[in-house]
């Protein structure tokens, strides 16, 4: 089975900093996905960006971006520019690329963001 | 916009009255999910739909069940709520198209306060 781990639960970045949330992975496939959502307090989760492990690019979605290191199966979101909005709790997420079922998805335990002016 | 909705926002209900919760989606999506939520943790995986199939994970207690009555409605019934029930409920649909990305797509969430 797969796991996921996020080893800090709580973060703090001022406005206009940048700040890198940690998600490290176990698993035995090789062709899987990796997502961050977002989830505001009180909203709903919302994805923020996504990987897919066949692809050595980072993915970059405006001032979010990752980085992806396959071998040592870890997944670090970096938010640039960090914005009063980007409070919230992080999750991170793994999928396998195995159709054989449905998507399911194995999360972290989150990072909660806050943002300080 | 297409969409994931869910109702109601809050529930309260009563030790042992049963409850349902609802999830409807405009994004004609075929896999369903519910998940259930409690403060500060992730998100847990009670079962999932992938359209009229019915897929419980292994721990999930047997006073949850769900009803998926056509494509775009999914419900979720609690027999028999207890105390450690109350938590989010959060539902979310993906599709099982290639090249659509593999995401799910969550609602707003139910929150119960079981009394």
């Amino acid at each position: 089975a797969q796991t996921v781990t996020q080893s800090q639960p709580e973060m703090s970045v001022q406005e206009a900093e940048t700040v890198t949330l940690s998600c490290t992975y176990d698993t035995s496939e090789s062709d899987y996905y990796l997502f961050w959502y977002k989830q505001p307090p009180s909203r709903q989760m919302i994805l923020v960006i996504r990987q897919e492990a066949y692809k050595q690019q980072n993915a970059t979605e405006n001032r979010f971006s990752v980085n992806f290191q396959k071998a040592a199966k870890s997944f670090s979101l970096k938010i640039s520019d960090s914005q009063l909005g980007d409070a919230a709790m992080y999750f991170c997420a793994y999928r396998s690329a195995w159709t054989g079922t449905a998507s399911k998805l194995t999360f972290g335990t989150g990072t909660r963001l806050q943002v300080t002016l | 916009d297409a969409m994931v909705i869910q109702n109601p926002r809050y529930q309260v209900t009563q030790f042992g009255k049963p409850v349902t919760l609802s999830c409807s989606q405009t994004l004609n999506h075929n896999v369903m999910y519910w998940y259930q939520q409690k403060s500060s943790q992730a998100p847990k995986l009670l079962f999932h739909y992938y359209d009229k199939d019915f897929n419980n994970e292994a721990d999930t207690p047997d006073n949850f069940q769900s009803r998926r009555p056509n494509t775009s409605f999914c419900f979720l019934d609690i027999r028999s709520p207890g105390l450690g029930d109350a938590a989010m409920y959060l539902c979310a649909t993906s599709t099982r198209l290639e090249g659509q990305g593999k995401e799910q797509y969550f609602g707003p969430g139910t929150r119960l306060t079981v009394t």
